[in-house]
């Protein structure tokens, strides 16, 4: 079974630092990879995602993340945060499409975020 | 513009009252799902439906109902609501040859 570990469930940045939130992941197959963020009070948005290629990815809001298979992980990256980046930031993996079965995302438990001025 | 509408937001009910979340979405997605986010668990999949009239269970299906007779449409139904089911809901939706789900905002659901 897949299973995902997010290894912080809080990080503390000063604002302009950079910072960096960790993924690792368990699977015997290939999966397709995601960073979601959550702001208070909202739904999840989708930063960024992989599904093949690059191991590079670079998302919305200057994030950006980076796939080491032989690691199975995927951490995300910012090289300089702002205040509004304050929020819960959740990991998530899928299996690529299989024409059956379950077909969820499974979640890590979620790092919070914290920018301090 | 392209949206998961979930109602209602926040719910206070009181254990044993039959209540149903709804889910709409207008992006024509085959898959849709519901998930529940606790404290340092993250979110868990209740059930999924891969289109109209085929549903399934996901990891924490005890406690709910769900049907899809409408692709649109994907309510969560709770038939006896009990404290343990106080949680944040989530709907979400995706196409069938997509990967990026898109969620809904959140019902925020309190068991007295």
């Amino acid at each position: 079974a897949q299973s995902v570990t997010q290894l912080d469930s809080q990080v503390p940045v000063f604002e302009e630092a950079p910072v960096e939130l960790r993924c690792n992941y368990s699977s015997s197959v290939s999966v397709y990879l995601f960073w979601y963020v959550q702001y208070p009070n909202q739904g999840l948005q989708l930063l960024l995602k992989y599904l093949s290629g690059s191991t590079l990815v670079k998302g919305i809001n200057g994030f950006e993340a980076e796939f080491n298979k032989s690691q199975t992980s995927f951490h995300l990256r910012k090289p300089s945060v702002h205040i509004s980046d304050t929020a819960e930031y959740f990991c998530a993996v899928r299996f690529p499409y299989s024409g059956g079965g379950a077909d969820g995302l499974t979640f890590g438990k979620g790092t919070h975020l914290i920018i301090q001025p | 513009e392209a949206q998961v509408t979930q109602n209602p937001r926040y719910l206070i009910t009181v254990t044993g009252k039959k209540l149903t979340v709804t889910c709409s979405q207008n992006m024509n997605h085959e898959y849709m799902s519901w998930y529940r986010q606790d404290p340092g668990l993250g979110l868990r999949q209740i059930y999924y439906s891969m289109n109209v009239e085929v549903t399934d269970k996901g990891d924490v299906p005890e406690g709910y109902k769900v049907s899809r007779k409408e692709k649109r449409n994907f309510p969560l139904i709770l038939e006896s609501p009990s404290p343990n089911q106080t949680s944040l809901y989530f709907c979400a939706s995706r196409t069938g040859g997509g990967t990026e789900a898109f969620f809904g905002q959140g019902t925020r659901l309190t068991v007295v």
